[in-house]
């Protein structure tokens, strides 16, 4: 019931390009969806969130977008950067954060 | 702005021995946590703790661990005698009303 699926575990963009990572969860009573970037040697850092409420939202070039009938959740990096190049990490949460695999992000100039 | 701190930034220890990892929240937290992740890993919760209370525990936390805020500043995470297999990276993060967990920088723990 905790589980968390997250896909790719790696992804290689060009520069401008379009990332795209997805996360799948089993446990309903998940009531918060963040995504968190890890740079090497840092703390997970808050990226965006959304409540199940809205199947979409956007805070500049990163867009979730949330499917509660499936159970998944998406992060969108629209004109991807090399400064985007950081390990992703999806948490659904409903009270701690239970982290998925991660997915390993490389930008290309 | 306000951050989280966590010290000491890498810890080398014996197997066996006691270590205590401190974090220092930001101040209007009231909720607060520890993760921990094995290199290469995901991060795994560990504990929480709110009200001065531990509020959850994972099947990591056994008795060889304890959390405390002995200051109402600091919150402390102690493995009284450490294996092989705690060496990790250990983060406290903690949230106010919303749902956000701010994260710490870590320590890196090194049991040898």
């Amino acid at each position: 019931q905790q589980q968390v699926k997250q896909s790719p575990q790696s992804l290689i963009v060009q520069k401008g390009g379009i990332s795209i990572i997805n996360c799948a969860y089993e446990n309903t009573a998940f009531d918060y969806f963040p995504w968190y970037q890890q740079f090497p040697g840092k703390g997970p850092a808050l990226l965006i969130a959304i409540r199940p409420d809205v199947s979409e939202k956007k805070e500049g070039r990163f867009t979730i977008s949330f499917n509660k009938s499936a159970k998944q959740f998406s992060l969108h990096i629209m004109d991807s950067q090399p400064g985007d190049s950081a390990t992703y990490f999806c948490a659904p949460s409903a009270d701690k954060l239970i982290f998925g695999t991660g997915t390993r992000l490389q930008v290309f100039p | 702005e306000p951050e989280v701190t966590q010290t000491p930034s890498h810890q080398v220890t014996q197997m066996g021995q006691e270590v205590i990892l401190r974090c220092v929240p930001i101040s209007n937290h009231l909720y607060f946590y520890w993760y921990r992740q094995i290199l290469g890993q995901k991060v795994e919760f560990l504990v929480s703790f709110y009200n001065n209370e531990i509020s959850e525990k994972s099947e990591i936390f056994d008795d060889q661990f304890s959390v405390e805020r002995p200051d109402g500043s600091n919150f402390t995470l102690k493995i009284r005698s450490t294996k092989l297999e705690d060496s990790a990276m250990y983060f406290c993060a903690g949230r106010g009303p919303t749902d956000t967990q701010y994260f710490g920088p870590g320590t890196r723990l090194t049991v040898l």
